[in-house]
């Protein structure tokens, strides 16, 4: 079966300009969640979605935001982007048994670079 | 606030060195500890979950296990293979431990 697709791959933007990142996770996968992976800090979790709602919220500024839709699939936007914000974005699917996030299926990560 | 670390930062070791990885965590209702692997430029792979103290798990020459405070991923004859970043996560607050890089020299 499909994996976990994220698109774009790579991109790359200037300071102060906005970038939509997209997520389709695996088919029957309610759960999205969201991270920015950088060498110096690690994967950091951005939030999680379930059945359009978020679930969680990790601690970044309200420049990231992110919305599911009814297929599941997901988005993420970061507005007056900076150059902190380069990094690798990885989404992740669960099937989210019992309302525990469960084992997580990544994509192969959208890299950022801001210029 | 909950936390997950892992120890060593970094570990080099020569083929069929065996050795252990830690994560040790301070959370509050543990609903799983997992562990990924991650190669360089791919998202994380899932390896193992654990649930509860005393529990193990194997697959090929990685054995997890689990205590009340921490995790241990051991890698027994490893091969140059086994060379990437492991993971651990508290499945319960999506906090991953900043991660173990393993090299494995052959």
């Amino acid at each position: 079966k499909a994996g976990v697709t994220q698109t774009p791959r790579y991109l790359i933007k200037t300071r102060g300009q906005q970038v939509t990142l997209s997520c389709s996770p695996i088919s029957g996968h309610r759960s999205v969640s969201w991270y920015q992976q950088t060498p110096g800090q690690g994967l950091q979790f951005l939030f999680e979605y379930f059945s359009e709602t978020q679930r969680n919220k990790g601690n970044f500024p309200g420049r990231f935001s992110g919305r599911q839709f009814s297929n599941s699939r997901s988005e993420m936007n970061v507005s007056t982007l900076e150059l902190g914000d380069s990094a690798l974005y990885l989404c992740a699917s669960s099937l989210n048994r019992g309302g525990d996030t469960g084992e997580l299926f990544f994509g192969e990560g959208s890299r950022l670079t801001v210029l | 606030e909950d936390q997950v670390t892992q120890s060593p930062e970094a570990l080099r070791l020569q083929e069929g060195e065996s050795s252990s990885l830690n994560c040790s965590y301070t959370v509050s209702g543990l609903r799983g500890l997992f562990w990924y692997r991650q190669d360089p430029g791919k998202g994380p792979e899932f390896l193992f979950t654990l649930y509860s103290a005393g529990e193990e798990k194997e697959k090929e020459r990685l054995k997890a296990t689990l205590t009340k405070k921490e995790s241990f991923l051991h890698i027994t004859a490893p091969k140059p293979e086994d060379s990437a970043t492991y993971l651990c996560e508290n499945g319960n607050k999506l906090v991953f431990g900043a991660g173990t890089i393993l090299r494995v020299k052959s």
